[in-house]
């Protein structure tokens, strides 16, 4: 399967601690964004990559929130003291121009 | 914050009818897109159409675009079972190129 792949699927962590997610987009895309999702909701914007560079990040991505992407290829969000509101399903995507995105299945993150 | 919305929020249908969907949206896009996501599934891009495009189909898609009404529509034809599932519009701003912003989606149910 060639497509985006995300690790975990499934995260539950207690308040306070420190989460990481990992996304390996499809080889040849050279952007790659992260999304969050809430029950009910549309996917909300949190950041893009181009390579490795970090172009845009959202404003809902605080200062608990790093993400990076080493040698333009695979992409990791952090998720540092988490709180309960961040509880959401954490979408990746990539393309190979800025037009439609493939997503991966997601990471629900769970917060107790 | 969401830049489309999507009506109505929900959509039931038998099978072998039609479903149409609107969206609309704030500021002026390079592009609009639709996507489908199937219960807790990650999201699958249906179809793109350019701020120069009136209209495109792709299979029993249709989906029409009206820039000056900042809206647009989908529409499934001869829906199936298989069509159950939450459909977002997603746009591309005119001054952010590739960065998508969601509606909060339209949940259809397609009953045999």
């Amino acid at each position: 399967d060639t497509g985006v792949s995300q690790d975990p699927r499934h995260k539950i962590t207690k308040r306070g601690q420190n989460v990481t997610f990992r996304c390996d987009p499809i080889s040849e895309h050279n952007r790659l964004y992260w999304y969050r999702q809430t029950l009910g909701q549309g996917p909300e914007f949190l950041t893009y990559f181009q390579n490795e560079a970090q172009l845009e990040k959202s404003r809902l991505l605080s200062d608990r929130f790093s993400a990076e992407r080493p040698k333009g290829s695979f992409s990791t969000l952090e998720i540092q003291r988490t709180e309960q509101g961040d509880s959401a399903m954490y979408l990746c995507a990539s393309s190979p121009q800025p037009y439609e995105q493939y997503f991966g299945p997601g990471t629900r993150l769970t917060v107790t | 914050s969401q830049q489309g919305e999507e009506d109505p929020q929900a959509l039931s249908i038998q099978e072998g009818e039609n479903a149409t969907m609107n969206c609309s949206y704030k500021t002026s896009i390079n592009n609009l897109q639709w996507y489908r996501q199937n219960s807790g599934r990650g999201l699958v891009h249906l179809i793109l159409i350019r701020s120069n495009e009136r209209e495109k189909h792709s299979g029993r898609l249709r989906v029409t675009l009206d820039t000056s009404k900042k809206s647009s529509s989908l529409l499934i034809t001869a829906s199936r079972a298989a069509d159950t599932a939450s459909y977002f519009c997603a746009t591309d701003a005119a001054d952010s190129w590739g960065k998508l912003q969601f509606g909060a989606g339209t949940q259809v149910v397609v009953t045999p």
